[in-house]
């Protein structure tokens, strides 16, 4: 099973709202990232956790917080968020190169369509 | 700081026939770089993962080659089908865990 699920698949919210993307991932990945990708652009990393533990952050505003409650569940909670945030949130795994053991191979899921209003 | 880019941003070609897409980077020490396929709105489905150790990778139709020392890589899609229609983006591994893609080619397979 290589399938990274995402929910919700879209979500529209207004800016005085708050919510929350989640993903799931079942192939014992050991890193799990968010990518934030606009129209014809290419994928920017936002956030990765290692271990359950934030790993990278790519200077991304507060409005949005990520949280890895165990190794299988990444959330991404918007509060606060602006009009220009509207985009496709993208979340990946990848078995990493931990001890030489990983390939350090990127699966992604769908992505969770975000219109903010 | 490394940078990936991708020649040419749009491909249409007619179908059967063979292609080659480029991948370029600044910095040769990396990890690895992914290949993934995008369809419009959809997620990104990994193509093929080629080693900082290795010369190429093949699946079906596809073939991947990495030269470190000059930055460059390239897809080759043999037979093109309209289902080929997609983005092509490719992403080097940079550090540990930090992946940067590419801007990605838009490719168009015409019946």
């Amino acid at each position: 099973d290589t399938e990274v699920t995402q929910t919700p698949k879209h979500l529209v919210m207004g800016m005085t709202n708050k919510k929350s993307l989640k993903c799931e991932q079942h192939m014992g990945h050991r890193a799990m990232y968010w990518y934030k990708q606009k129209a014809k652009k290419p994928p920017e990393l936002m956030f990765v956790y290692s271990y359950e533990k934030l790993s990278i952050n790519e200077s991304v505003p507060s409005r949005f917080s990520p949280e890895c409650p165990n190794s299988s569940l990444l959330n991404l909670h918007l509060h606060a968020l602006q009009p220009e945030d509207s985009a496709l949130y993208l979340c990946a795994s990848s078995n990493g190169l931990a001890g030489g053991q990983g390939t350090g191979e990127l699966f992604f899921g769908e992505g969770s369509r975000l219109t903010v209003l | 700081k490394q940078e990936v880019t991708q020649i040419p941003a749009a491909l249409s070609v007619p179908e059967g026939e063979n292609l080659v897409l480029n991948c370029s980077f600044t910095d040769s020490a990396i990890y690895n770089l992914q290949w993934f396929r995008q369809d419009p709105g959809k997620g990104l489905t990994s193509l093929l993962l080629i080693q900082s150790s290795q010369r190429e990778q093949t699946s079906g139709r596809l073939n991947a080659s990495l030269d470190k020392s000059s930055g460059r890589s390239t897809l080759y899609i043999a037979a093109s089908q309209p289902g080929d229609s997609a983005t092509y983006l490719c992403a080097v591994q940079a550090s540990y865990d930090k992946v940067i893609f590419g801007p990605g080619t838009s490719l168009s397979v015409i019946p």
